[in-house]
């Protein structure tokens, strides 16, 4: 089983169209995630942090819930340049470690 | 430009030859980080430093792979008797402070092996 799984893709949306991703995680010791956002052919760059309170930022928000290892993103009134890769991503583990492991990506194309 | 850099860029090599790819992290960071990515992919992760030493290196490794960090500030990452397989992207990354540091990435290193 992968540490991080992600939803396959891609998802086609157009726009204005809300998208939600889902993630789920194996190590129940992981301590941190985040969700990474990564254009073609380019590095990826931090989208947001997730809290286990849900945090928002403008129309992107994420969810975390420790008990189902389970991580989403919502993309509320989808732009053009919302397409890309969206990557989530888990550090940490029980040795306290800071070894951080990325999902395989969901593709997602925003249509005009 | 204060960010992290790689080098080369690019690399095409033969099968069986030996490459080295060069990051020079941001220099107040602590930790650094390699993955390796291929097409389709997300990045697969390959090893992390802290300062100068090597915390952990992924069980996918194979002995061929080996990285350094000798002083704490720029790493290498060698590819010993390369294979077609090992054709990917090669990311660097580095991070400072808590946990929830965001991990600054290289452009990568593009290996093509022949």
């Amino acid at each position: 089983r992968k540490e991080v799984e992600q939803d396959p893709g891609p998802f086609n949306v157009p726009e204005g169209a809300t998208v939600a991703f889902n993630c789920t995680y194996s190590n129940s010791a992981s301590q941190s995630f985040f969700w990474y956002r990564q254009d073609c052919r380019k590095e990826p760059k931090l989208l947001m942090s997730v809290y286990s309170s849900g945090n928002e930022d403008g129309r992107f928000t994420a969810q975390l819930n420790r008990a189902s290892q389970y991580i989403s993103l919502l993309i509320r009134d989808s732009k053009l340049s919302d397409s890309a890769t969206y990557l989530c991503v888990v550090k940490g583990d029980h040795t306290g470690g800071f070894k951080t492991i990325f999902g395989a990506g969901t593709r997602l194309f925003v249509k005009a | 430009d204060t960010g992290v850099s790689q080098d080369p860029r690019h690399k095409i090599t033969k099968r069986g030859q030996n490459v080295t790819f060069r990051c020079d992290p941001i220099s107040e960071h602590n930790r650094l980080y390699w993955y390796r990515q291929t097409l389709g992919q997300g990045p697969e992760f390959l090893t992390y430093f802290q300062n100068e030493a090597q915390l952990e290196k992924s069980r996918l490794l194979s002995d061929r792979f080996s990285a350094e960090r000798p002083k704490g500030s720029f790493s290498t990452l060698e590819i010993q008797r390369t294979e077609q397989g090992d054709s990917a992207m090669y990311l660097c990354a580095s991070t400072q402070g808590a946990n929830t540091g965001e991990l600054f990435f290289g452009e990568g290193s593009r290996l093509t092996v022949l």
